[in-house]
């Protein structure tokens, strides 16, 4: 069965440009979140898609949004990029939206923003 | 606001010797908990999930316990390996988002 995949794997941005990254869950798993992870502040949740609904969200600005398809995959995007934004980004997949699921991680996207 | 903290920050051990990680944590209305392993560079992997109504669980040389009312979790290591290196994190799920401790991240030497 294969894992979660995030798409790119590498990404170059300079501020003030926008990017979209990507995330496929494990096939049968309905519920996507995301995360941001920083030396600084180690990882931090943004948000979190089920049904295509955003279910729960943290506390980042609204330049950080996101969204899920019908099939499950699931796009994060940022506008207006800042320095401050270069970090890895992990996408977590699970079954359902439920507390007592287990989640799983992909690779990650390293954003690095000049 | 749930606050988790994983001590050591780091730990560096002979190959062969049993080790055990500590995690805690602030807030005990937790759905669960859960043990990661992360690698320089690279995504996390799921070792261990501890629901909230257990209290321990096993996977191979892995073994981690969870004690809701003292907010605490450890993770025990078996027989470490030069495989083992590698940061750990625990997380506890709080409605719908894992919150995440800074880390331990061991050195095993062979």
């Amino acid at each position: 069965k294969a894992g979660v995949t995030q798409t790119p794997r590498y990404l170059i941005k300079t501020r003030g440009q926008q990017v979209t990254l990507s995330c496929s869950p494990i096939s049968g798993h309905r519920s996507v979140s995301w995360y941001q992870q920083t030396p600084g502040q180690g990882l931090q949740f943004l948000f979190e898609y089920f049904s295509e609904t955003q279910r729960n969200k943290g506390n980042f600005p609204g330049r950080f949004s996101g969204r899920q398809f019908s099939n499950s995959r699931s796009e994060m995007n940022v506008s207006t990029l800042e320095l401050g934004d270069s970090a890895l980004y992990l996408c977590a997949s699970s079954k359902g939206q439920g507390g007592n699921n287990e989640q799983f991680f992909g690779p990650g996207t390293r954003l690095t923003v000049l | 606001k749930q606050e988790v903290t994983q001590i050591p920050a780091a730990l560096s051990v002979p190959e062969g010797e049993n080790l055990v990680l500590n995690c805690s944590f602030t807030d005990s209305a937790i759905y669960n908990l859960q043990w990661f392993r992360q690698d320089p560079g690279k995504g996390l992997t799921s070792l261990l999930l501890i629901q909230s109504s257990q209290r321990e669980q096993t996977s191979g040389r892995l073994n981690a316990s969870l004690d809701k009312s003292s907010g605490r979790s450890t993770l025990y290591i078996a027989a470490s390996q030069p495989g083992d290196s590698a940061t750990y994190l625990c997380a506890v799920r709080k409605t719908g988002k894992l919150i995440f401790g800074q880390g331990t991240t061991l050195q095993v030497k062979p």
